[in-house]
């Protein structure tokens, strides 16, 4: 069982929709982080979050920290939210070693 | 949110030469920086980690010689992959650490396409 775990694999919506993204670990984390890579790999990193919630524009993260898990949402989703979404966690006291989620593949369809 | 920059964004190059990518913190001073690989449909696998003024560490399997490694201000470092191979076509990310402790935070820049003909 891989330590950092996201779900969907894939997701394939309609515009507009609400989309959640989840991301379950399973060591003791400092910190997690979103990151959205696009088709050409461009990275762009949404969030880091060590509790509760963040939001910007229409990008809301979450993370309980209780039960090891984050959720990524888009509300309003549009075709340019396509792209892939992982998830990566800061391993507690391992001097900033990173796991990766495998990333959860986005379509939004016009 | 703070920004990385990587230069340049894209790079062709012919087997046998070195190839120089820059990443840049543009509005904080980065005591640590970190670079990436990612192969295709892979998620990314950390190559090293450096911290200003002194040597990178290194993760198993990659060769220190092959990836060279300067981080030579608390603004930049570079990645120089010598004798690039056709092998070494990847895409290169790195990230660039704030603060300390509880405190920092970890920042990533865009990414470099390298494809080595």
């Amino acid at each position: 069982k891989n330590e950092v775990e996201q779900s969907p694999q894939n997701l394939t919506a309609q515009e507009g929709e609400f989309i959640t993204i989840n991301c379950s670990y399973s060591v003791g984390i400092s910190a997690l982080h979103w990151l959205q890579q696009h088709p050409g790999g461009g990275i762009v990193s949404l969030f880091m979050l060590s509790s509760g919630k963040k939001k910007h524009g229409r990008l809301i993260a979450t993370i309980n920290i209780q039960e090891k898990h984050s959720s990524l949402h888009i509300t309003a989703s549009h075709p340019r939210d396509s792209a892939v979404y992982i998830c990566a966690v800061r391993v507690m006291d391992s001097n900033y070693q990173l796991i990766w989620g495998a990333g959860t593949k986005l379509i939004i369809k016009p | 949110g703070a920004v990385v920059s990587q230069h340049p964004s894209w790079v062709i190059c012919k087997s046998g030469t070195s190839v120089k990518i820059e990443c840049r913190s543009l509005d904080f001073q980065a005591t640590t920086m970190f670079w990436y690989r990612q192969f295709p449909k892979q998620s990314l696998m950390l190559m090293a980690t450096s911290n200003e003024g002194s040597k990178a560490t290194y993760e198993q399997g990659v060769e220190k010689d092959k990836f060279l490694i300067n981080h030579a201000s608390l603004t930049l470092s570079t990645l120089t992959v010598t004798s690039a191979h056709p092998e070494d076509s990847s895409f290169y990310i790195c990230s660039a650490r704030w603060g300390s402790g509880s405190r920092s935070e970890q920042f990533f820049g865009p990414g470099t396409r390298l494809t080595v003909l």
